[in-house]
């Protein structure tokens, strides 16, 4: 099975500074997505950012971007000029390439507060 | 993407009574998950929902306990049956659309 482990269950930032949550995750494949997803308290789940794990190129979106190194099976998240709307629990996540097999694996999830 | 909608968004439930949980998805697709979380916890698999055939559970989760249909490639339910405290939690619908997941705005269920 595959595991993602996510080892900071919590982190505070100062708004308008910069912040990365960790990711670690461990599987025997060689193409796969990684994720990062957002639980704000409202509990809708939103897509922050996504890897191909072929691609080399880390992935970008706005101010989120990733550190992607798949030999350390790392995947963290810079958050850059954080808001206060950027409070949430964050969770990394797993899927397999294949499309014949869609069940993502999930981090613990790591809760972020933005200190205004 | 795709939009889902859930509901009931909540609910207070008398123990040994059942629940009926909805989620319509707006575009058709093919598989669809549903998750257990605790507050502040992470994300439980309980059973990925195919149009057309029984679901499949994940260990630790039975189709007597969580009943679920699919009878179309936009809609599933999810029931928690003969419910006890200890099914208080969030249930959360999921669907795979452009490769990545999209969720319901989740259940909050309280079983008194």
């Amino acid at each position: 099975a595959q595991t993602v482990t996510q080892s900071q269950p919590e982190m505070s930032v100062q708004e308008a500074e910069t912040v990365t949550l960790s990711c670690t995750y461990d599987t025997s494949e060689s193409d796969y997505y990684l994720f990062w997803y957002k639980q704000p308290p409202s509990r809708q789940m939103i897509l922050v950012i996504r890897q191909e794990a072929y691609k080399q190129q880390n992935a970008t979106e706005n101010r989120f971007s990733v550190n992607f190194q798949k030999a350390a099976k790392s995947f963290s998240l810079k958050i850059s000029d954080s808001q206060l709307g950027d409070a949430a629990m964050y969770f990394c996540a797993y899927r397999y390439w294949r499309t014949n097999f869609n069940k993502f694996y999930f981090g613990s999830g790591t809760k972020l507060n933005v200190k205004p | 993407s795709a939009v889902i909608s859930q509901k009931p968004s909540r609910d207070i439930c008398q123990r040994g009574t059942s629940l009926t949980i909805q989620c319509q998805v707006d575009s058709q697709v093919t598989m669809m998950f549903w998750y257990r979380q605790q507050p502040g916890q992470s994300l439980t698999l309980i059973a990925t929902a195919n149009q057309g055939s029984e679901a499949t559970y994940e260990s630790g989760f039975v189709i007597d306990k969580f009943p679920i249909s699919r009878p179309n490639l936009t809609f599933s339910t999810l029931t928690v049956s003969n419910m006890s405290p200890e099914d208080s939690s969030i249930y959360l619908c999921s669907a795979i659309g452009q490769g990545e997941a999209f969720f319901g705005q989740g259940t909050r269920l309280t079983v008194v």
